[in-house]
C-alpha cells in the first residue's frame, strides 16, 4: 500500500496568513494526488484534484502544487472559514489511502 | 442540485449485518463511479470501497479491511448505491461516507454525502 504522510500535524495561523501543507506519498503517483477539507461534525470537501486542478467553486486562494512524491497545498490568505483539518489522498492506486490530516487552528 | 443521502446506519451488534443505502440526484448516476469511505470517531479518513459504472461492467475493489465481509451495489434504475455490510467488528464503527467520482485524468473523488453513523456495540 501507497503510505502518505502530512505535515504538519496541526498548525496555528492568524488570518490573512499564508499556509503551505505537505504530503508526501511512500512512493511515486504522478499528479493522482487530491486535497479535502473537512469542518468539525461535517462531511469532507473536495478542494483539488490531479494534483492542482480546483474543484468546481473552490475558490482561488487554494492551490496545490508537486509531483511523483512531494505535494503541497497553499492557502493564499487564511480566512475564519479556512480552519478546518485537511487530507490529502491518492488514487494512483488500490487501496486508495488518506493521509493523517492537518489541522489548521486560529492562532 | 447533484446531491447524495446516506441512510441505513444504526447500533449493531458484532457479528451482525446492516445495508447502508446512498440515494443519488442530480446527475446520470449510471456514468459514474461510485465509492464508500469512512471515518471513525475522532479518526482521519479510510477508503472502504468502489464500484465502477455499467461501461466497466460494475465491477468492485474493497480494502483489505473489509474484504470478504462487505459488498458494494448499485441500483442503476433508482440512482441507489449500496453498501452491505456482514460479519461487523467493533472496529467498523464509523461514519460512511458514499461519495460521486470525477472522470478527468482518471477517477477522483468529487462530491461526498453527509454520511451515516455505524456503531457496532454488545
Amino acid at each position: 500500500d501507497i503510505q502518505m504522510t502530512q505535515s504538519p500535524s496541526s498548525l496555528s495561523a492568524s488570518v490573512g496568513d499564508r499556509v503551505i501543507i505537505t504530503c508526501r506519498a511512500s512512493q511515486g503517483i504522478s499528479n493522482y494526488l487530491a486535497w479535502f477539507q473537512q469542518k468539525p461534525g461535517k462531511a469532507p470537501k473536495s478542494l483539488i484534484y490531479a494534483t492542482s486542478s480546483l474543484q468546481s467553486g473552490v475558490p482561488s486562494k487554494f492551490s496545490g502544487s508537486g509531483s511523483g512524491t512531494d505535494f503541497t497545498l497553499t492557502i493564499s490568505s487564511l480566512q475564519p472559514e479556512d480552519f478546518a483539518t485537511y487530507y490529502c489522498q491518492q488514487y494512483k492506486s488500490y487501496p486508495l489511502t488518506f493521509g493523517g490530516g492537518t489541522k489548521v487552528e486560529i492562532k | 442540485e447533484v446531491q447524495l443521502v446516506e441512510s441505513g446506519g444504526g447500533l449493531v451488534q458484532p457479528g451482525g449485518s446492516l445495508r447502508l443505502s446512498c440515494a443519488a440526484s442530480g446527475f446520470t448516476f449510471s456514468d459514474h463511479y461510485m465509492d464508500w469511505v469512512r471515518q471513525a470517531p475522532g479518526k482521519g479518513l479510510e477508503w472502504v470501497g468502489r464500484t465502477r459504472n455499467k461501461a466497466n461492467s460494475y465491477t468492485t475493489e474493497y480494502a483489505a479491511s473489509v474484504k470478504g465481509r462487505f459488498t458494494i451495489s448499485r441500483d442503476d434504475s433508482k440512482n441507489l448505491l449500496f453498501l452491505q455490510m456482514n460479519s461487523l467488528k467493533t472496529e467498523d464503527t464509523a461514519v460512511y461516507y458514499c461519495v460521486k467520482l470525477l472522470y478527468d485524468q482518471g477517477w477522483c473523488f468529487e462530491l461526498w454525502g453527509r454520511g451515516t453513523l455505524v456503531t457496532v456495540s454488545s
